[in-house]
């Protein structure tokens, strides 16, 4: 079955304690990315891969990390979690290179809370 | 930049009423413009594109570009399409509006 697998689904950790977030897909994307979902703010983007080794800033990158090893995986970092990035995640995939002009698919979602 | 605005963050509206979900954006070069779907405690799954042209559980949206919009309507609202919707644009990379919850009320 085609699909984008995070884990974990959810997570409580605390400040300072570095944590990954995994995201694998099977469908051979190239393009892959991070999202943050917040009550009223909507699906903002915080690290995007257009293909291995290559990885952009989204539009709120500041406090993570990305890493594109292989085409199907792409973790996400948190080096030193704050309060502030307790939120829901999720990572995605799509064939096109440009990102934009194929469907998206979509992880299942990680719920982080950093206390 | 790319920017999406869906300025309705809430909409409530009865079944078999109509219901119309905004969506204005802001690009430069030849959109790609996508409508998400988020049902309750699910992932997010493509709901229509502007470019298949096509009607998804009776949903429609057209691409206008002088207005810079592309709104998603229903004639008649059913109670499953109650749900978080997101409008996207497509171009360099994936970029999503704000999203409107739809509550249809019985």
């Amino acid at each position: 079955e085609a699909q984008v697998t995070q884990n974990p689904r959810y997570l409580i950790t605390v400040t300072g304690k570095k944590l990954t977030v995994t995201c694998s897909q099977n469908m051979n994307h190239e393009y892959m990315s991070w999202y943050r979902q917040d009550p009223g703010l909507g699906l903002r983007q915080i690290y995007y891969s257009m293909n291995v080794e290559v990885t952009d800033k989204g539009d709120v990158p500041e406090g993570y990390k990305v890493s594109r090893k292989e085409k199907r995986n792409f973790p996400l970092i948190l080096e030193s979690p704050s309060p502030n990035q307790t939120s829901l995640y999720f990572c995605a995939s799509s064939f096109s290179s440009a990102g934009g002009r194929t469907e998206a698919f979509f992880g299942q979602g990680t719920r982080l809370t950093v206390v | 930049a790319q920017r999406v605005t869906q300025p309705e963050k809430l909409l409530s509206v009865f079944k078999g009423a109509p219901v119309e979900l905004k969506c204005n954006y802001s690009y430069s070069g030849s959109p790609e413009l996508f409508w998400y779907v988020q049902y309750s405690r699910q992932r997010l799954q493509l709901l229509l594109r502007h470019i298949s042209r096509e009607s998804i559980k009776g949903f429609t949206a057209d691409l206008n570009k002088g207005e810079t919009s592309f709104h998603l309507k229903k004639p008649f609202a059913q109670e499953e399409d109650s749900a978080m919707y997101y409008c996207a644009l497509g171009g360099n990379k994936l970029t999503f509006g704000g999203g409107t919850r739809v509550l249809v009320k019985p």
